[in-house]
């Protein structure tokens, strides 16, 4: 069964503040993703990184960036947290090049105050 | 603008009865198309998937029927139950997209006992 893990279920911060998100996955994926969820405007990719060490961007990735160092870990970085930036994070894996589906972590409810 | 759309945010649907989710699509060369459920708290989790080859794929409850020359696809769940009550995205992927999935806004389905 694949598990995919993020390190926060819920986090606050100030604005203006450094902020890592971290997911880890346990099924030796090449592919990760880390998208935001918004009421009504659903899942939007920020970055996805096909293999250690590489990254693309996403659909929305400006003022975020990330970090593959090792397969399993996919690392979500918040520059500078601002207000716009509070949402709900969710991080995914597959296999690559499948087309097949994609297993999400649980969230992270991040609030920026 | 949005490439997958999902026009009613909220359905309430009877316990027994069929709930039927709409999508619909803009871009012609999606190829892939699936549905996730997510509860409150928890990441999406997998549902049922369509390829385009395909007009129908079913499991146990649950259907997609595909409608390429409309754009559009729809999830029946027959009987729906109260556990069903959820929110449903549903996404779409393509080939020249590097095979990343574009998500609809979600729609609320609400499952009455």
């Amino acid at each position: 069964d694949v598990k995919v893990t993020q390190s926060s279920r819920y986090l606050v911060k100030r604005t203006g503040e450094k902020v890592f998100l971290e997911c880890v996955q346990d099924m030796d994926h090449e592919n990760m993703f880390w998208y935001r969820q918004d009421p009504g405007l659903g899942l939007r990719l920020i970055y996805f990184s096909y293999d250690v060490k590489m990254k693309e961007k996403g659909d929305i990735p400006e003022g975020y960036s990330v970090s593959r160092e090792k397969k399993e870990r996919f690392s979500l970085i918040l520059e500078s947290a601002s207000t716009n930036q509070t949402s709900m994070y969710l991080c995914a894996s597959r296999l690559p090049l499948t087309g097949e589906t994609q297993y999400f972590g649980p969230g992270t409810r991040l609030l920026v105050l | 603008d949005q490439q997958v759309k999902q026009n009613s945010p909220s359905l309430s649907v009877q316990e027994g009865r069929i709930s039927i989710l709409n999508c619909d699509y803009t871009n012609s060369m999606f190829d892939y198309f699936l549905w996730y459920k997510k509860y409150p708290a928890e990441g999406p989790t997998f549902l049922i998937s369509i390829s385009s080859i395909k007009d129908k794929n079913e499991d146990g409850r649950f259907t997609v029927f595909l409608n390429k020359s409309a754009k559009h696809l729809s999830l029946h769940i027959v009987p729906s139950q109260p556990g069903d009550s959820a929110v449903y995205f549903c996404a779409a992927s393509a080939k020249n997209y590097g095979q990343n999935f574009v998500f609809g806004p979600g729609t609320r389905l609400s499952v009455l006992p």
